[in-house]
Order: structure tokens, then sequence, then C-alpha cells
């Protein structure tokens, strides 16, 4: 699985835009990257996933430059129940199974 | 649709107890996952599952048994609990092998297990 590489804390206010960069240097022609959004004693959740160019959902925008070794999650006009921890993810499901790696992912904090 | 739903939430265990944690899910999912979150260690995978009756060690399966009976259902045994066992655990599930293009992983809420 390639190594990823995100700041470990953010601040913003609220109705900013926010982009967390994920560095993923040794992403492998398979693979894909998919962010998850952790709230505070739940579950991670499941926000995007791209492969290249830019994504786009109604949480959220995934942008991946040609080269794929990094991308940037990009959260339109934060609110307070924006903040959480933001995990990005790297891999394929023609790598090693079952061994999906989390890190410690990006605190986001939003104030009013 | 309940999702994923695991049970009990919270539980408080003394040293050498024995206790198996259960996960649900609704969606007909073939894979199903247990994870521990720990303070500045992110999520690791224990054990997971790759359909009914299989079981595979995940990153750190070792002072844990796993059983899925049922598809729906996926056991997460300790038998003789330690203080190291201390953390949150989630399981999670999702259709196809997790990084499949549209196959994300859908995690419960989790179970805080306390070992004194």
């Amino acid at each position: 699985l390639a190594k990823t590489t995100q700041p470990i804390s953010m601040d913003s206010y609220e109705g900013q835009e926010v982009n967390i960069t994920c560095s993923h240097n040794n992403i492998a022609t398979n693979d894909y990257i998919t962010w998850y959004q952790q709230f505070p004693s739940q579950g991670p959740r499941f926000i995007i996933q791209g492969y290249k160019t830019k994504v786009t959902n109604e949480v959220a925008s995934l942008f991946i430059p040609a080269d794929r070794k990094s991308s940037t999650l990009s959260l339109p006009r934060v609110s307070l129940s924006d903040t959480a921890v933001y995990y990005c993810l790297v891999g394929s499901y023609g790598g090693s199974q079952g061994n999906l790696i989390f890190g410690k992912g990006t605190k986001l904090s939003v104030k009013p | 649709n309940a999702g994923v739903t695991q049970t009990p939430k919270f539980r408080v265990l003394k040293t050498g107890q024995s206790m198996t944690l259960l996960c649900a899910q609704d969606m007909n999912h073939e894979y199903m996952y247990w994870y521990r979150q720990d303070p500045g260690m992110g999520l690791r995978l224990i054990h997971y599952s790759v359909g009914e009756g299989t079981t595979a060690k995940g990153e750190v399966p070792d002072g844990y048994n796993v059983s899925r009976l049922k598809k729906q259902n996926f056991l997460l045994g300790l038998e003789s609990a330690a203080p190291s066992q201390t953390s949150v655990y989630f399981c999670a599930s999702s259709p196809y092998r997790e990084f499949s293009y549209n196959s994300p992983l859908h995690f419960g809420n989790g179970t805080r297990l306390t070992v004194t």
C-alpha cells in the first residue's frame, strides 16, 4: 500500500473553503484515492473516491494532478459540523487485501 | 436500513475475563472487518472476512478470535482480556474488496472497551 502523508491538524472558519492535501509519492498504477471523515464517537464515513483529475459529489471535491503523487480534498463553505478527522487512503483491490491503514488523519477544526 | 450495528456500545472487563462483540449488517455485504482505534494510532485491522464461513488475520490479530457463521454477522471474541486491549473497536462491511472502485467501507459506531 502506498504510504500517505497529511497535515496533523488544520483550522478554519465557517463559510471558508478548506483544502486538505495528501501526499502519496509511491502510488501504484491501479491505486484509487479514497477519503473518509470521522466524527467523535462515530466510525469513519466514506466521503469521496477518485483515480485522476477531478471528482465532485454533494459533499466535496477531489483534485488529483496528472502525476497522482498527491491529492486535495476540497470542502466548500465549511460549517461547524464539518469539524472532524479526515483520512486519506490509497490502494487497490489488487494489492494486499485486508490491510487498510487509516493512519492518523487530519483533524479539522471549524470555528464560528 | 440500519447499516452496521455493533453491540454492546460500552463494556468494562477485568483482566482475564472473556467477551464477544457482535457486528451485524443488513446490506448483504460480502466483506466484513474488525478494527481497533487507539489514541494516536489511527485504525488498525484485527481480522476480516471475505464471506460467510471465512476469516483471515489482519495487522494485529493476537489475543482475538472471530467467526462468521452467518453472512450478516461478524463476531469478535476476547478469550482472556488484557489491559492492552483497552480500545475502541469498530466493525465495517463492504460489498467488494476494500479499495475496489465504488466499494466504500461502512462502519458501525464502535464499542468502547476498558480492561482493568
